[in-house]
């Protein structure tokens, strides 16, 4: 397996336009995870899928954000109508699935990000 | 409320020098895991260390030490003999057993370990 897989890597954007990031995880994880983390910060939540279920979103999680990860397998972050806020690297990241905590299952792998620059 | 601080923002150290990063969480769960992430230059967050809330045993891996003390809700991360290549800025995190999947993440630490 090679791990945890972003695309695009880099987007740059114009006001207002929507962008969709797109995230593999590693195959045998059923849980993945969308993180956003700005400039000099840490990673913040935004969401959580276990299999193709939405179970948390994040309050920053405004309406122009949408999620998805329709077979239980890769997910898409979509952002409408970006703003210049919205600029920031977005992070996926997968683990092992419910019931498995002692054997790691709250051990995230983290994909390389995908960094959106809106203009 | 979950918190975890990393008062330090940047380290600067000369290479062979140790270091320890700070790490102070909140938490009311009985249960709950910390970790230490390490971000490189190249982005990627990369998994370093995990413990849970019930194993205060000091680990030791390589150059790496972390020590873990309920009493004073810290979890520090030392290096000893740091080397150019530990450059990179040091993400400590929690996982409490009320937060379903997410962890929630210090601010970071910078560290630069000059030649």
């Amino acid at each position: 397996d090679t791990g945890v897989s972003q695309n695009p890597r880099h987007k740059i954007t114009k006001r207002g336009q929507n962008v969709t990031f797109r995230c593999d995880p590693i195959s045998e994880h059923n849980r993945l995870y969308w993180y956003r983390q700005t400039l000099g910060q840490g990673p913040e939540f935004l969401t959580y899928f276990q299999n193709e279920a939405q179970l948390e979103k994040s309050r920053l999680l405004s309406d122009r954000f949408s999620a998805e990860r329709p077979k239980g397998s890769f997910s898409t972050l979509e952002i409408q109508r970006t703003e210049q806020g919205d600029s920031a690297m977005y992070l996926c990241a997968s683990s092992p699935g419910a019931g498995q905590v002692s054997s790691g299952a709250n051990v995230l792998t983290f994909g390389a990000g995908s960094r959106l620059t809106v203009l | 409320a979950q918190k975890v601080t990393q008062a330090q923002t940047e380290i600067s150290v000369v290479e062979k020098e140790d270091v320890t990063l700070d790490c102070v969480y909140e938490t009311r769960d009985t249960t709950y895991y910390l970790f230490w992430y390490k971000q490189p230059p190249s982005g990627e967050l990369v998994f370093l260390i995990r413990r849970n809330s019930f194993d205060e045993q000091n680990e030791i891996s390589g150059r790496y030490s972390w020590n873990f003390q309920k009493s004073t809700s810290s979890f520090n991360f030392t290096i000893t003999a740091s080397q150019v290549v530990d450059s990179a800025v040091y993400f400590c995190a929690l996982h409490g057993s009320s937060n379903t999947g997410k962890l929630i993440f210090g601010q970071g630490t910078t560290l630069q370990v000059k030649p």
